[in-house]
C-alpha cells in the first residue's frame, strides 16, 4: 500500500513564494505528480519527477528525493488565481501499473 | 479541441435507484479511471481499464460497476448497493507510458434526493 501525506491548508501573500511538501511511504515507486485543482473543477497536471533533483516550469518547480520519500512544490510570484487545491500523487512501481494514488490535497489560500 | 467529456455535470438520485455517469473521451488514449472525491479525502480510485473489453477494480469498487466495449468510452454505474454515493466523481484517460499524466474530466457531482 501506500501513505501520502500533505498539509491540509496553507495560507500565502500575494507576490511571495510558498512550498507544498509532500511525504510518501510505499511499496514501490514510479513517479510523483503534482496537479492543481480549483473547486469544483478538474485537477489539471503541473509536474511529474521520477529522479531526484528539481523540474523547473515557469513560476512552478517541483523537487524529489526519493531515499527521503519526500517532495516540494514551489509556487513563486504568487498570483490570487493561484489559490486552489495542490495534489501530490504517487505511481506505484508494479508491471504494468498506470495508477496514482493520490494524498488529500493541500488547500491553499493567497490573500492580498 | 481532444479532451474528456462527463455527463451530466449534476446529477440527483433517487434512493435505491441506479444511476450511470458517462465519460468519453477522443484523446486516443488506452487507459482511462473513475476516482470519487469526496471533501477532505482526495481522489480515491473505484474502477481503471487498461484496454477494450478489460477493467480492474481500485480501492473502492464496492457498489460500482463499469463497462469498455469502446475505447472512447468508459461509463460507471452507482448502484444501490452503493450506501453512500453523494460524492464528486471524476474520470480520467492516459496513455499507457509511466511517465505521462492522466487527464481529467470536468466531473460530475451526484446527490441522493
Amino acid at each position: 500500500g501506500q501513505n501520502i501525506d500533505q498539509p491540509t491548508e496553507m495560507t500565502a501573500t500575494e507576490g511571495a513564494i510558498v512550498q507544498i511538501n509532500c511525504t510518501y511511504q510505499t511499496s514501490g515507486f514510479n513517479g510523483l505528480f503534482w496537479y492543481q485543482q480549483h473547486a469544483g473543477e478538474a485537477p489539471t497536471f503541473l509536474s511529474y519527477n521520477v529522479l531526484d533533483g528539481l523540474e523547473e516550469k515557469g513560476r512552478f518547480s517541483s523537487f524529489l528525493s526519493r531515499s527521503k520519500g519526500y517532495s516540494y512544490l514551489l509556487l513563486k510570484e504568487l498570483q490570487m488565481k493561484d489559490s486552489a487545491s495542490y495534489l501530490c500523487a504517487v505511481r506505484d512501481s508494479g508491471a504494468g501499473s498506470y495508477q496514482l494514488t493520490f494524498g488529500k490535497g493541500t488547500k491553499l489560500s493567497v490573500i492580498p | 479541441d481532444g479532451g474528456i467529456t462527463q455527463s451530466p455535470k449534476y446529477l440527483f438520485r433517487k434512493e435505491g435507484q441506479n444511476v450511470t455517469l458517462s465519460c468519453e473521451q477522443n484523446l486516443n488514449h488506452d487507459a482511462m479511471y473513475w476516482y470519487r472525491q469526496d471533501p477532505g479525502q482526495g481522489l480515491r480510485l473505484i474502477y481503471y481499464s487498461q484496454i477494450v473489453n478489460d477493467f480492474q477494480k481500485g480501492d473502492i469498487a464496492e457498489g460500482y460497476s463499469v463497462s469498455r466495449e469502446k475505447k472512447e468510452s468508459f461509463p460507471l454505474t452507482v448502484t444501490s448497493a452503493q450506501k453512500n454515493p453523494t460524492a464528486f466523481y471524476l474520470c480520467a484517460s492516459s496513455v499507457p507510458n509511466r511517465n505521462q499524466p492522466q487527464h481529467f474530466g470536468d466531473g460530475t457531482r451526484l446527490s441522493i434526493l
